[in-house]
């Protein structure tokens, strides 16, 4: 069965120093990974996704994520925190296959703090 | 750019009363989901539609019924409202066509308080 996990409910960083909010998985078959953001109050919003291809995927606002097939992790991550970066992070990977739709299973969410 | 409206950002209902959550997305997809967030669980799948005027129940259907008439707009009903039934409720679409049609566009979000 597919599923994800963020063992990090909080990360705490200090603006400029380098990011990693951390994200495993298990699924059955090719892995279709998403990570999105979730400002207070506001939908979710796409960051990324590793379908095929390069192991570093680059998103939006200078976020990347490497994709590790042998430890089955797909670590979100940033050079340089700003304080702005400050939301949820939710980390996704493509669901049970159920009718026709294609689902997505999320993890429980990381709230990133940057500290100014 | 996808958009998916929701017809409020917040809500507060009495226990008891019926409640319609409307979502409406403006790029000719297929799928569309429902979902409820709470701190700590993250999103749990409601209900979701693949196409007009076909459902399937998600994880937690209890206490939800939905309707979908149209493909633009999925409409989440809450038949008697229950304080547990406070949240945030998220609405999203995708693409059934699509190379990355797990990739889920979402709206802004209700925020119900049920009391």
């Amino acid at each position: 069965a597919q599923s994800v996990a963020q063992p990090e409910d909080q990360v705490n960083v200090a603006e400029g120093n380098p990011l990693t909010v951390k994200c495993t998985y298990s699924v059955s078959g090719n892995p279709y990974l998403f990570w999105y953001v979730q400002y207070p109050n506001r939908g979710l919003q796409f960051l990324l996704k590793y379908i095929t291809g390069d192991n570093l995927v680059k998103g939006s606002y200078g976020f990347e994520a490497e994709f590790n097939k042998s430890q089955t992790s797909f670590h979100l991550k940033k050079p340089s925190a700003l304080v702005s970066d400050s939301a949820l992070y939710f980390c996704a990977v493509k669901g049970p296959l159920r009718g026709s739709a294609r689902q997505l299973t999320f993890g429980s969410g990381t709230q990133l703090t940057v500290l100014p | 750019d996808v958009k998916v409206t929701q017809s409020s950002r917040y809500l507060v209902k009495r226990t008891g009363e019926k409640v319609f959550l409307e979502c409406v997305q403006d790029m000719d997809h297929e799928n569309m989901f429902w979902y409820r967030q709470d701190p700590g669980l993250g999103l749990r799948l409601i209900y979701f539609s693949y196409d007009v005027k076909m459902k399937e129940k998600g994880d937690i259907p209890e206490g939800y019924s939905v309707s979908r008439e149209k493909k633009e707009r999925f409409s989440l009903i809450l038949e008697s409202a229950s304080t547990n039934q406070t949240s945030m409720y998220l609405c999203a679409s995708s693409s059934l066509w699509t190379e990355d049609g797990y990739q889920q566009y979402f709206g802004p979000g209700t925020r119900l308080t049920v009391t």
